[in-house]
């Protein structure tokens, strides 16, 4: 089974300042995917980084990037110099090699920049 | 512009009725994704497909059906067995099943039962 933990129901960071969103999983596949989403209150869900198990080296992606603990199994987001169009919810999903049919999310973090 | 379509973007319904959801891509994806969201619990799926005429339950079927006739198509019917409908309900592809495809979403539909 699949699971994706999101303990942080509601974040708070100052402009400018970094923030690092939880995310711990627990599953049986030898090989998965860890992806992050950002959801504004329009609605829509957009993709941010994605980690594979097996990659070496932490992902990256502009002001985004993904502290991969494997042993841990952890994948926190670190959003680095936040702005304010940074207030959203955010959300862990994974996928597994055996599992991939689906994707597994968390509950979601509320993240409010204050200026 | 490449992307997926969910229509309408709020929507009120009866009790007793049923109603549908719509969702189009143009992604050329293969796999289509439907999920509810509800306040505090993330995103709970409800029936998927990987191919067209092709799908399968997810953890929350009761009271929903699908169609996947084309491959740009998948839409949703929630029916007058789904007890508590009112919810945010939406709409993904990706490319295929892999565990490094991200899932791309529609814009979401919001369904009120009234």
């Amino acid at each position: 089974a699949q699971k994706i933990t999101q303990t942080q129901p509601g974040m708070f960071v100052q402009e400018k300042e970094a923030v690092t969103l939880d995310c711990t999983y627990d599953t049986s596949d030898q090989s998965y995917g860890l992806f992050w989403y950002k959801q504004p209150s329009s609605g829509e869900m957009i993709f941010l980084i994605y980690q594979g198990s097996y990659d070496e080296q932490n992902a990256t992606e502009g002001r985004y990037s993904l502290n991969f603990q494997k042993a841990r199994k952890s994948a926190n987001l670190v959003i680095s110099a936040s702005q304010l169009g940074d207030s959203a919810m955010y959300f862990c999903a994974m996928r597994g090699e055996w599992t991939g049919n689906q994707f597994y999310f968390g509950t979601g973090t509320s993240l409010t920049v204050i200026p | 512009d490449g992307g997926i379509t969910q229509s309408p973007k709020y929507l009120f319904r009866k009790e007793g009725q049923n109603v549908t959801l719509s969702c189009e891509q143009n992604l050329n994806h293969d796999a289509m994704y439907w999920y509810r969201q509800d306040p505090g619990q993330g995103l709970r799926l409800i029936y998927y497909s990987q191919i067209v005429n092709d799908f399968q339950k997810g953890d929350i079927a009761e009271g929903y059906s699908v169609s996947r006739e084309k491959k740009e198509s998948f839409p949703l019917t929630v029916t007058s067995a789904q007890k508590n409908p009112t919810a945010f309900y939406l709409c993904a592809s990706s490319i295929g099943a892999g565990m490094n495809t991200e899932a791309f979403f529609g814009q979401g539909t919001r369904l009120t039962v009234v």
